[in-house]
């Protein structure tokens, strides 16, 4: 059974960076599925921000590519989300999540899916003036 | 990049039927997927692909497509229902990456 758990600082000063882990159990990280953050903002819906798949570069939201960067750290089972240049604008909560993909074929024609089926529970980040 | 359109907000009186449709055009390329989310607590997925519903989830909720628009209806909304229901899809104009609707508040009267 896979779980995710967030960690990193809650607190974090306008300008400078933001880091946080989330740490994977039941499943190895190479298993061949995507890890992925999303964010909530306060209020406000759901944002993606970018996945990595194991031995291929990551895919980030185009708002935030120039300030992002996902990794995976094999060893230790888990992987990192960092974002630079913080404001009050990326206060929110962060969640890590399993993003996997499936297939419904018929007549040789496939249309594909993808679908997070494991949350962390979230990491809430305010970043303070 | 594409979008998925969400109705805001929606009701329904207990015990009846409630549509809650996401629209947009990369919906004609990938199934939707549907998440639940109750204050406080983090999404839950509920409904994915073309006829996948995780175990544990109710068989109330369902979901279907047409053309470009995905819909999760649930049959016979219960009290508990009440929450904020998000599609995702993936992107097929820019980055190809996620991409979430902006979320329905489902009502239960």
């Amino acid at each position: 059974q896979v779980q995710l758990q967030e960690s990193g600082p809650g607190l974090v000063k306008s300008s400078g960076t933001l880091s946080l882990t989330c740490a994977v159990s039941g499943v190895s990280i190479s298993s061949g599925d995507w890890w992925t953050w999303v964010r909530q903002s306060p209020g406000k819906g759901l944002e993606w921000i970018g996945e990595i798949f194991h031995g291929e570069s990551p895919t980030y939201d185009p708002s935030l590519k120039s300030r992002v960067s996902i990794s995976i750290d094999k060893p230790k089972n888990q992987f990192s989300l960092i974002l630079n240049s913080v404001t009050a604008a990326d206060t929110a909560i962060y969640y890590c999540a399993h993003l996997r993909r499936g297939s419904h074929c018929s007549r040789a024609t496939c249309t594909y899916y993808y679908y997070m089926d494991v949350w962390g529970t979230g990491s809430t980040v305010t970043v303070s003036s | 990049s594409s979008e998925l359109t969400q109705d805001p907000a929606v009701s329904v009186a207990l015990g009846q039927t409630v549509r809650i449709t996401c629209q947009g055009a990369s919906l004609t390329t990938y199934y939707a997927t549907w998440y639940q989310q109750k204050p406080g607590q983090a999404p839950v997925l509920v409904f994915y692909g073309r006829d996948n519903r995780p175990s544990g989830v109710p068989d109330r909720f369902s979901g279907s497509r047409s053309g470009d628009t995905a819909s999760l209806t649930i049959t016979g909304a219960q009290a508990e229902d009440e929450a904020d229901y998000y599609c995702n899809s993936r992107d097929t104009s820019g980055h190809h990456g996620v991409i979430f609707g902006g979320g329905t508040k489902l009502t239960v009267l």
